[in-house]
């Protein structure tokens, strides 16, 4: 069965500083990774897609990696805003007819002033 | 945001009676998905088209069915509402290809009593 998994569940961090979320997949046949945000209340919006032969791609301050021999993928936030504070959704795709994803939990960030 | 929005926002009903969700898009992309989101779950595919009058199911399509009889409209549909159907519903939208962003509406929450 496909899943993934993300790390930890929440977090919270002070304003200004770094973080990095985890997810750990088993999707097979692979095609891509991604990464959304999720605000409250609000639908998940796309930050960065990766395809097996990409190891890293930014956006802003987001910058995601993916290691597909080991499965596992992360997303850096870099000097954290208020603003950050969301859900972050790792989201895998399957070759497979319809484009299905697979939607990991969720991290949910705090981020404090 | 991408133009897509979801009818009605919010929505309370009792078990037993049909419930449709309608989703809207200006966007002409081919594929529209119908997903739920629950605490402890990430998003889960309900029901999902390829074109018009094309549908299939997801991996929680029990309880559930959709209509696609123009490119911009996709509706779903509880047939008997029950209270594990209480959940956030999101609609989303892309035109299909691997790595194409899927796009999500603003989402409709529904409680059934």
């Amino acid at each position: 069965k496909n899943q993934v998994e993300q790390s930890p569940q929440s977090l919270i961090i002070l304003e200004g500083k770094n973080c990095t979320l985890q997810c750990n997949y088993t999707v097979s046949p692979f095609s891509n990774l991604r990464w959304y945000k999720q605000d409250t209340g609000r639908g998940p919006v796309s930050l960065t897609i990766m395809t097996f032969s990409e190891n890293t791609k930014s956006n802003g301050r987001y910058t995601a990696t993916l290691d597909a021999d080991t499965k596992q993928s992360s997303l850096h936030i870099t000097a954290s805003q208020l603003s950050d504070s969301a859900s972050y959704i790792c989201v895998v795709s399957a070759k497979a007819a319809g484009n299905k994803l697979t939607f990991g939990g969720g991290t949910r960030v705090l981020v404090k002033p | 945001d991408a133009g897509i929005t979801q009818s009605p926002r919010h929505k309370v009903t009792e078990t037993g009676t049909p419930v449709t969700l309608r989703c809207h898009q200006t966007e002409n992309h081919r594929y529209m998905y119908w997903y739920r989101q629950d605490p402890g779950h990430g998003l889960r595919l309900i029901h999902y088209s390829y074109g018009v009058k094309d549908t299939d199911k997801g991996e929680v399509s029990d309880g559930y069915s959709v209509s696609r009889s123009k490119t911009e409209d996709f509706l779903l549909t509880l047939e008997s509402a029950t209270s594990s159907q209480t959940s956030v519903y999101f609609c989303a939208i892309d035109s299909g290809g691997d790595t194409d962003t899927q796009y999500f509406g603003p989402g409709t929450r529904l409680t059934v009593l």
